[in-house]
């Protein structure tokens, strides 16, 4: 069985800084990863994904995540937010059962 | 892109009442999902299914019940709801297809009252 952990429930940011929110996983076999977000009343979209290959995956909108194995977290970082990032993001793992195991959420809110 | 459609985004139901909520996706997934959505507590799977007829318990399958006739198409049943029932209900689709593994795509959510 793998589980997710989001180390931080809420995270406030100003505009234009730097922000990380972290996600440690456990699993005994290879995983898939991956962060969704959830903009207030909607449902979840999904941000970015690491199937295999480059340990380093991007969003559209400037988010990226790294894989890193030994420490099993895929952390996600923005080197400067927008107002508009503010939202719930989650972390998912899944070891190619077709389901996914989330995290509790991480609520980032971007003061101006 | 691919579309997960829900029946409705708010409903207010009474204690006892039997309420369907629908779930259609148009993208030809063979998985469906079921899922609630409570603060504090992320999301918790209900009920998935992985081809027509074919259902699976998830972690908190009680007090609900789910129907897979048509490929395109997931009902989760409340036979007799109740308060503690009171959530926002997410439902997801999801391809066997390689490289898309297991990446889940959302509907709008159903957020229900039971009063």
């Amino acid at each position: 069985a793998q589980s997710v952990t989001q180390l931080d429930s809420q995270v406030p940011v100003f505009e234009e800084a730097p922000v990380e929110l972290r996600c440690n996983y456990s699993s005994s076999v290879s995983v898939y990863l991956f962060w969704y977000v959830q903009y207030p009343n909607q449902g979840l979209q999904l941000l970015l994904k690491y199937l295999s290959g480059s340990t380093l995956v991007e969003s559209i909108n400037g988010f990226e995540a790294e894989f890193n194995k030994s420490q099993t977290s895929f952390h996600l970082r923005k080197p400067s937010v927008h107002i508009s990032d503010t939202a719930e993001y989650f972390c998912a793992v899944s070891a190619g059962s077709y389901q996914l195991t989330f995290g509790k959420g991480t609520k980032l809110s971007v003061i101006p | 892109d691919v579309k997960v459609t829900q029946s409705s985004r708010y409903l207010v139901k009474r204690t006892g009442e039997k309420v369907f909520l629908e779930c259609v996706q148009d993208m030809d997934h063979e998985n469906m999902f079921w899922y609630r959505q409570d603060p504090g507590l992320g999301l918790r799977l209900i009920y998935f299914s992985y081809d027509v007829k074919m259902k699976e318990k998830g972690d908190i399958p009680e007090g609900y019940s789910v129907s897979r006739e048509k490929k395109e198409r997931f009902s989760l049943i409340l036979e007799s709801a109740s308060t503690n029932q009171t959530s926002m209900y997410l439902c997801a689709s999801s391809s066997h297809a390689s490289g898309d593994t297991d990446t889940q795509y959302f509907g709008p959510g159903t957020r229900l009252t039971v009063l």
